[in-house]
């Protein structure tokens, strides 16, 4: 196990078309996260799963926005129709479970969303 | 709503000085702190938590609830150092992090 694995790293889409992401977490992870990270900025948080359940998602997460995590190990997320404001740097992190207390994250290298 | 703000977007020290990165919290409860760092054309990597008040690389950072503060500090900068730092915050029992807007920091030689 290498850590959390992104595919692809870099995406350049023309506008309107739909694109999808893949992450596989660290197998002993149950939970994973998604975040969006653009340029100057921190990461932000858009959902996480524990196992399949999506427990957690952001308002930054348009109706255009879909994520799965369908046997509870790798997830996709998938944006429909999307528009030059989607350009970003999509992180994919995972992390054990513990129930009180945050362990931190993990993180992929990311996938590098161009939308021209 | 929970928010956490780096005031220093870069800062540059030469080697040997001492380094501080500032983050500051607002948050109305007891937060759980991390500091996360991203060396050049590598992944963004945890360095430490504030709830194992551990040192990692020769960093550490101390919680102060009065200032509502979680400064990075490590008293002799060495080349290695420069990447770009994030603070993050979260919620007790929550796994969603608040990222900062990071501080590129840069150690001179």
């Amino acid at each position: 196990d290498t850590g959390v694995s992104q595919d692809p790293r870099h995406k350049i889409t023309k506008r309107g078309q739909n694109v999808t992401f893949r992450c596989d977490p660290i197998s002993e992870h149950n939970r994973l996260y998604w975040y969006r990270q653009t340029l100057g900025q921190g990461p932000e948080f858009l959902t996480y799963f524990q196992n399949e359940a999506q427990l957690e998602k952001s308002r930054l997460l348009s109706d255009r926005f879909s994520a799965e995590r369908p046997k509870g190990s790798f997830s996709t997320l998938e944006i429909q129709r999307t528009e030059q404001g989607d350009s970003a740097m999509y992180l994919c992190a995972s992390s054990p479970v513990d129930r009180t207390t945050n362990y931190g994250y993990t993180f992929g290298s990311g996938t590098r969303l161009t939308v021209v | 709503a929970q928010r956490v703000t780096q005031p220093e977007k870069l800062l540059s020290v030469f080697k040997g000085a001492p380094v501080e990165l500032k983050c500051n919290y607002s948050y109305s409860g007891s937060p759980e702190l991390f500091w996360y760092v991203q060396y050049s054309r590598q992944r963004l990597q945890l360095l430490l938590r504030h709830i194992s008040r551990e040192s990692i690389k020769g960093f550490t950072a101390d919680l102060n609830k009065g200032e509502t503060s979680f400064h990075l500090k490590k008293p002799f900068a060495q080349e290695e150092d420069s990447a770009m730092y994030y603070c993050a915050l979260s919620k007790p029992g929550s796994q969603k992090l608040v990222f900062g807007q990071g501080t590129r920091l840069t150690i001179n030689p």
